[in-house]
């Protein structure tokens, strides 16, 4: 069955920039069924999607995190990344990358996902 | 969309029915709501896609309903493994947005 694994640091200084990758494992990231995608939780409160991105580059974001969020894709190593930039406390948050099918164009429900990364913005 | 689940917690007993709620700020296209639950420590795990379609593995007892505005998730035998938070999506309009949840705990 299809999993997902992120990998990246767990504390952030404010103002610096957030790096996560996710890879996919016992499934191809170059499906063309799929987009894969980032949403975060802060600690006790609810999902916010991030963005996604298919297996040719093409990438959708939230409006509120657009200017920060940049999503890029190496298909050769089953790897999605996101880049968050200027990151400030209200960026601490569990982290999950997800894979986007099965209804919907591009697809936006989330069907398998990573077990989540605390990420903490700290000095 | 703005999506209210209320109330934010729910109290039943094992074998209950647990009736959620999901009410969106505007009309969603195609019915375009999922719903999933999410257990303390871990990833949400996918229920209901297209307002009624059960995922792949989820057992019968998690039912998914409405439309427009409104939408339901219904647990028809509260199960121990079912006490969770449950969230709504609405993936009609761009951009994607989830409901704040809401807890069933044991009565």
């Amino acid at each position: 069955q299809l999993q997902l694994q992120e990998s990246g640091p767990r504390l952030v200084k404010p103002s610096e920039t957030l790096s996560l990758t996710c890879t996919v494992s016992v499934g191809s990231i170059s499906s063309r069924a799929y987009y894969w995608g980032w949403i975060r939780q802060p600690p006790g409160e609810g999902l916010e999607w991030i963005g996604s991105i298919y297996y040719n580059g093409d990438t959708w974001y939230s409006p509120s995190l657009q200017s920060r969020a940049t999503l890029s894709i190496v298909t050769s190593k089953n790897q999605f990344s996101l880049n968050l930039m200027s990151l400030t406390a209200a960026d601490t948050a569990v982290y999950f990358c997800a894979r986007a099918g099965l209804s919907g164009w591009p697809p936006r429900v989330f069907d398998y996902w990573a077990q989540g990364t605390l990420v903490t913005v700290s000095s | 969309i703005l999506l209210t689940q209320s109330p934010g917690t729910l109290s039943f007993s094992p074998g209950e029915r647990a009736t959620l709620s999901c009410r969106a700020s505007q009309i969603i296209s195609n019915n375009y709501v999922a719903w999933y639950q999410q257990k303390p420590g871990q990833a949400p795990r996918l229920l209901i896609f297209a307002a009624s379609t059960r995922a792949t593995g989820i057992p019968d007892r998690f039912g998914g309903s409405g439309s427009g505005t409104d939408f339901t998730l219904t647990v028809s035998r509260l199960e121990p493994e079912d006490f969770a938070v449950y969230y709504c999506q609405q993936y009609g309009t761009s951009p994607v947005t989830f409901g704040g949840g809401t807890k069933v705990e044991i009565k």
